[in-house]
């Protein structure tokens, strides 16, 4: 089975560009997170669904951060306008929703904002 | 406020030579808390799982413990192949399963 696919894996843009990272979800799995990775900040939780719907999304650092689950299998997260602090490696994962256990991450998409 | 915290941040071991990583926590409703294995460009890579305190569970070099307040990641023997990024997490039951991590251990090991 393929895993998690994310993409772009690196993309480089400019201050005020909008930025979309795409996630597509292991068949079979209905809950996914993202989150976002810097060395001053770990991995942070930005939102989390179960079934399409969005459980938790306090981690989303303002207005300019959006997210959807226009279907079972595919994510978006959407950065408009992008800034220079917004810089990071962009991880979705995702996990059957009857089940507790581990999550599995995509290999990222590593975002430059010059 | 949910936390998990790791120490060491970084950690330099000759080949052979045995550690263990700390993660502590303070997250209610907790429902598993977790390690993971992270490469260099990699996204993270599940590795144990830890329901209750006093479970162990054991992998090649590795075994994790768990207590109502912390857990470890024994490291026996460590070969070069070990070194990578260490994350600690933790299943909080918030209507859904959230998951929060701990900020991770650099670890090196050398030849």
């Amino acid at each position: 089975d393929a895993g998690v696919i994310q993409s772009p894996r690196h993309e480089v843009t400019e201050m005020g560009q909008e930025v979309t990272l795409r996630c597509k979800l292991i068949s079979g799995h209905n809950s996914l997170f993202w989150y976002r990775q810097t060395m001053m900040r770990g991995l942070e939780l930005l939102i989390y669904f179960n079934n399409n719907v969005p459980i938790d999304d306090s981690g989303m650092p303002e207005d300019r951060f959006s997210a959807k689950m226009p279907n079972a299998s595919f994510s978006t997260l959407k950065i408009q306008p992008s800034e220079p602090r917004d810089s990071a490696v962009y991880f979705c994962a995702s996990r059957d929703i009857g089940y507790t256990g581990e999550l599995f991450f995509g290999e990222g998409s590593r975002l430059t904002v010059l | 406020e949910d936390q998990v915290t790791q120490s060491p941040e970084a950690l330099r071991l000759q080949e052979g030579e045995s550690s263990s990583l700390n993660c502590s926590y303070t997250v209610s409703g907790l429902r598993g808390l977790f390690w993971y294995r992270q490469d260099p460009g990699k996204g993270p890579e599940f590795l144990f799982t830890l329901y209750s305190a006093g479970e162990e569970k054991e992998k090649e070099r590795l075994k994790a413990t768990l207590t109502k307040k912390e857990s470890f990641l024994h490291i026996t023997a460590p070969k070069p192949e070990d070194s990578a990024t260490y994350l600690c997490a933790a299943n909080r039951n918030t209507g859904g399963f959230k998951t929060i991590f701990g900020a991770g251990t650099r670890l090196f090991v050398k030849a």
